[in-house]
């Protein structure tokens, strides 16, 4: 049972173009959710999250929006850089249940193209 | 460069054998985590630590055991490999509650033939 869902494998953006990746949960207990990039035959890297009680949260090129209602979060990333392109990981926490186990989604491999 | 050491970063290895992937980190962080990762699907926890003689199993079941003796050095055992754990195997730590400061090693690419 996916707890955390991201249903686009793959998605190909053009260069200066905004890349939308989605992200889905189901518990509600999540509290605390961030996003993670890996490169091939690298560990993943943090990126940016945001807090429950947030709705959005920015830095840089990088915009994460979530919505609580709709279970829902998504990565802005504006403009697109070549360097963008790599798999990125949305995950979840829940923090202020005790937790700081992260559970993760299986990843949408995002394509940049010149 | 790294604060987080995983070797090896590739092994192919037949049916039956022993192996220890190693798992080190200098930033004196108490909890530290494996994840296991197929390819084109999410990261699972498999095991935790929260300090010395600390030794939890995550929410994938797994046939590999752990041991942390020190701080700093976390490795994942498997007695006998078999097919079924060629996989990528992901080694994470943090200081403190906070989930921001997971720091992953590059990872240990299994191949059991």
């Amino acid at each position: 049972d996916q707890q955390v869902k991201q249903n686009s494998p793959s998605l190909s953006v053009q260069e200066g173009r905004i890349s939308i990746l989605n992200c889905d949960y189901t518990n509600s207990m999540f509290d605390y959710f961030l996003w993670y990039k890996k490169y091939p035959a690298e560990g993943p890297t943090f990126l940016i999250s945001i807090s429950s009680i947030k709705d959005k949260n920015e830095d840089g090129r990088f915009t994460v929006f979530l919505n609580k209602s709709a279970k829902h979060l998504s990565l802005h990333i504006v403009p697109s850089q070549p360097g963008d392109s790599a798999v990125y990981f949305c995950a979840a926490s829940a923090v202020g249940g005790g937790a700081d186990g992260l559970t993760f989604g299986k990843g949408t491999h995002l394509i940049i193209q010149p | 460069e790294a604060d987080i050491y995983q070797t090896p970063r590739y092994l192919v290895i037949g049916t039956g054998k022993k192996i220890t992937l190693e798992c080190s980190q200098t930033m004196g962080h108490d909890k530290m985590y494996w994840y296991q990762q197929d390819p084109g699907m999410e990261l699972h926890l498999i095991h935790y630590s929260y300090g010395v003689n600390s030794t939890e199993k995550g929410d994938l079941s797994s046939e590999s055991t752990v041991s942390r003796i020190r701080t700093e050095h976390f490795p994942l055992t498997l007695e006998s490999a078999r097919p079924s754990h060629t996989s990528q195997y992901l080694c994470a730590s943090t200081g403190g509650f906070s989930v921001d400061g997971y720091t992953f090693g590059s990872g240990t690419r299994l191949t059991v033939v």
